[in-house]
């Protein structure tokens, strides 16, 4: 256990549905990124907050998927009409990163795998 | 970021010292070499990273070549539980205020009995 939770662990819905997941970071730690993950490859970077800012999104984070952060703290991430090729393992990762040049070490949750019929 | 290449797939004994190789022939000198594993239907796991140095966890040692261009991720005494995808990741932290993580397809490491 990271200390990273995310919720729900799995969720199955249908096409054209809306889905929102959630992610609590460790508790001190200011990044929070998301990360898509389909099988057999590895995960693919969504988008990044630095505390309640969204500093960067992919290009794989179409007009359908939003991301907040409202407080800093928790983050939700939520797809609108939803498609089957959202179909994938949803992965949140958090990081502290003390000064500019230091690694940062990002630890991830247990992801929340969706399923889209 | 620079990219890396891993073997697609290796065996390794239990009890035995698994080696697994990464090539990052293009890191600049500001990059971080990370290692992290994924158990099937996990969330990644961090194991270790370094910059220059060879650094070593309870979990395993970070061999990097002097001229960097590569390095070797040792798992001591490889078990069962070490079976997993196992990723090699550089990544730059200049002065860049944010940083994803470039994941590859990694090395499937499979620990036989």
């Amino acid at each position: 256990d990271t200390g990273v939770s995310q919720d729900p662990r799995h969720k199955i819905t249908k096409r054209g549905q809306n889905v929102t997941f959630r992610c609590d970071p460790i508790s001190e730690h200011n990044r929070l990124y998301w990360y898509r993950q389909t099988l057999g490859q590895g995960p693919e970077f969504l988008t990044y907050f630095q505390n309640e800012a969204q500093l960067e999104k992919s290009r794989l984070l179409s007009d359908r998927f939003s991301a907040e952060r409202p407080k800093g703290s928790f983050s939700t991430l939520e797809i609108q009409r939803t498609e089957q090729g959202d179909s994938a393992m949803y992965l949140c990762a958090s990081s502290s990163r003390a000064t500019s040049g230091s690694a940062d070490t990002q630890y991830f949750g247990p992801g929340t795998r969706l399923t889209v019929l | 970021d620079a990219k890396t290449t891993q073997p697609t797939s290796m065996d390794c004994a239990e009890g035995r010292a698994a080696n697994l190789p990464c090539n990052h022939s293009t890191i600049s000198g500001n990059e971080y070499v990370y290692w992290y594993r994924q158990i099937h239907s996990q969330g990644p796991q961090y194991i270790i990273h370094g910059l220059k140095n060879n650094e070593t966890n309870e979990m395993a040692s970070l061999i990097i070549t002097e001229d960097r261009k590569s390095s070797t991720l040792i798992l001591p005494h490889a078990t069962l539980r070490d079976t997993a995808v196992y990723y090699c990741i550089v990544r730059s932290l200049g002065t860049d205020s944010w940083g994803k993580f470039q994941f590859g397809a990694g090395t499937q490491v499979v620990v036989t009995p």
